[in-house]
């Protein structure tokens, strides 16, 4: 069942700060986080396992809520190169197979 | 982590006619898969590779329309047949050393069927 991400999509200016969100109807194993770019293929952001969960590396963040079935990306002081089309990626098991949400673009202006 | 090459980059092909992608990981990797991605869409999972058994297909893709083989822990292919425009998309292989780590993706092939 493909997760669902609000927004779809957002516009920030430089130094703004967002939130992206991405729920299942099921049960999750883990929550996958990628970004990509117009014509480039998608890039690993990170990937959270255990219930409660949160990670971050430089000002790009996230949380899992294994109980309500859900994770939040979080974007601080947002730079120019964070824009790209943001993807969260779901497993219900543990083989691996994600499934990606329908994505939200989000928009960093000078 | 895993370089993917993948080819060809792009082809433009007839309607009726197959088309096979190549996918090559630079070191040995436990998981591949194949996904779907139509312009400014999500990517659609079509199946994961298996080395040395069928591959597994979700719902809404079969093995006749998209065969694939993987050989070994490094390479896999996928043939799109019998193509029509609605196959028209860009088909990504991507990989991981293990279930559940980050996946790798090649940089795509686009497939435009006339």
């Amino acid at each position: 069942q493909q997760p669902v991400q609000s927004p779809q999509a957002v516009i920030l200016r430089e130094g703004e700060d967002a939130v992206i969100n991405c729920s299942s109807s099921k049960a999750l194993y883990s929550v996958h986080w990628y970004r990509q770019k117009h014509g480039e293929a998608p890039i690993f952001l990170m990937i959270l396992l255990k219930g409660g969960e949160q990670k971050g590396h430089d000002k790009i963040s996230a949380s899992f809520n294994e109980k309500k079935q859900q994770s939040s990306l979080y974007l601080t002081a947002s730079q120019l190169s964070y824009s790209g089309t943001y993807f969260c990626g779901t497993a219900g098991g543990s083989q691996g197979n994600l499934i990606f949400g329908k994505g939200t673009k989000l928009s960093v202006k000078p | 982590s895993a370089v993917i090459s993948q080819k060809p980059s792009r082809d433009i092909c007839q309607r009726g006619t197959s088309l096979t992608i190549q996918c090559q990981v630079d070191s040995q990797v436990t998981m591949m898969f194949w996904y779907r991605q139509q312009p400014g869409q999500s990517l659609t999972l079509i199946a994961t590779a298996n080395q040395g058994s069928e591959a597994t297909y979700e719902s809404g893709f079969v093995i006749d329309k998209f065969p694939i083989s993987r050989p070994n822990l490094t390479f896999s292919t996928l043939t799109v047949s019998n193509m029509s425009p609605e196959d028209s998309s860009i088909y990504l292989c991507s990989a991981s050393s293990a279930t559940n780590e980050k996946l790798f993706f090649g940089s795509g092939t686009q497939l435009s069927v006339l």
